[in-house]
């Protein structure tokens, strides 16, 4: 069975300074999709970034990229010129490529703190 | 205009009351999800539909049942409710189940006293 693990519960980072969250996953597959989500206290799901495991370039959004490592399992999310805006609970998600049940499978989050 | 919306976004009620909780979504999408948030912000999926079939049921206790009217909306209703459902239901939506994204709503804070 698959598994997401995010090894860090809480991390905090200087205003305009860069952070790095952390998640390694366990999968047999070769096809896949990997995911970070941000959960502000509004606790809305807003969808960070977006990983396929078949593309060799790291996924970007502004001012959000990803280290995809696919080989060693980890996906990690690097946030820089952090805003206090970013501060939410991070988690790390896996899919399957060609599931037909679309099933999400979550890490435990990562609390963020920006600190002004 | 909201992609994802669910009804209410907050419900609190009483041990053994039935209740439901409503999620629509206006992206043409055909795959539904439920997922439950618990206490310690674990999220884990118990339901996923496609075209108003259902495609998991992630062990969930039959109290729990979702319907589906129509590709836009899936119904959560919870009979003879308990204190462990308690939590945070999120309704999801993608195009397919092997769509790549899912979109969320707001959410749903059940608290069962």
């Amino acid at each position: 069975a698959q598994t997401v693990t995010q090894s860090q519960p809480e991390m905090s980072v200087q205003e305009a300074e860069t952070v790095t969250l952390s998640c390694t996953y366990d999968t047999s597959e070769s096809d896949y999709y990997l995911f970070w989500y941000k959960q502000p206290p509004s606790r809305q799901m807003i969808l960070v970034i977006r990983q396929e495991a078949y593309k060799q370039q790291n996924a970007t959004e502004n001012r959000f990229s990803v280290n995809f490592q696919k080989a060693a399992k980890s996906f990690s999310l690097k946030i820089s010129d952090s805003q206090l805006g970013d501060a939410a609970m991070y988690f790390c998600a896996y899919k399957h490529g060609s599931s037909n049940t679309g099933k999400l499978i979550f890490g435990q989050g990562t609390t963020l703190q920006v600190k002004p | 205009d909201t992609a994802v919306s669910q009804t209410p976004k907050y419900l609190v009620t009483q041990m053994g009351n039935d209740k439901s909780i409503k999620c629509e979504q206006n992206l043409g999408h055909d795959t539904m999800y439920w997922y439950k948030q618990d206490s310690k912000k674990f999220l884990k999926i118990m339901f996923s539909y496609n075209n108003k079939e259902l495609i998991i049921n992630e062990t969930v206790p039959n109290r729990f049942s979702p319907k589906s009217p129509d590709k836009a909306h899936l119904n959560l209703h919870i009979n003879s409710l308990e204190l462990g459902d308690s939590a945070v239901y999120f309704c999801a939506s993608s195009q397919g189940a092997g769509g790549p994204t899912q979109y969320f709503g707001p959410g749903t804070r059940l608290t069962v006293l």
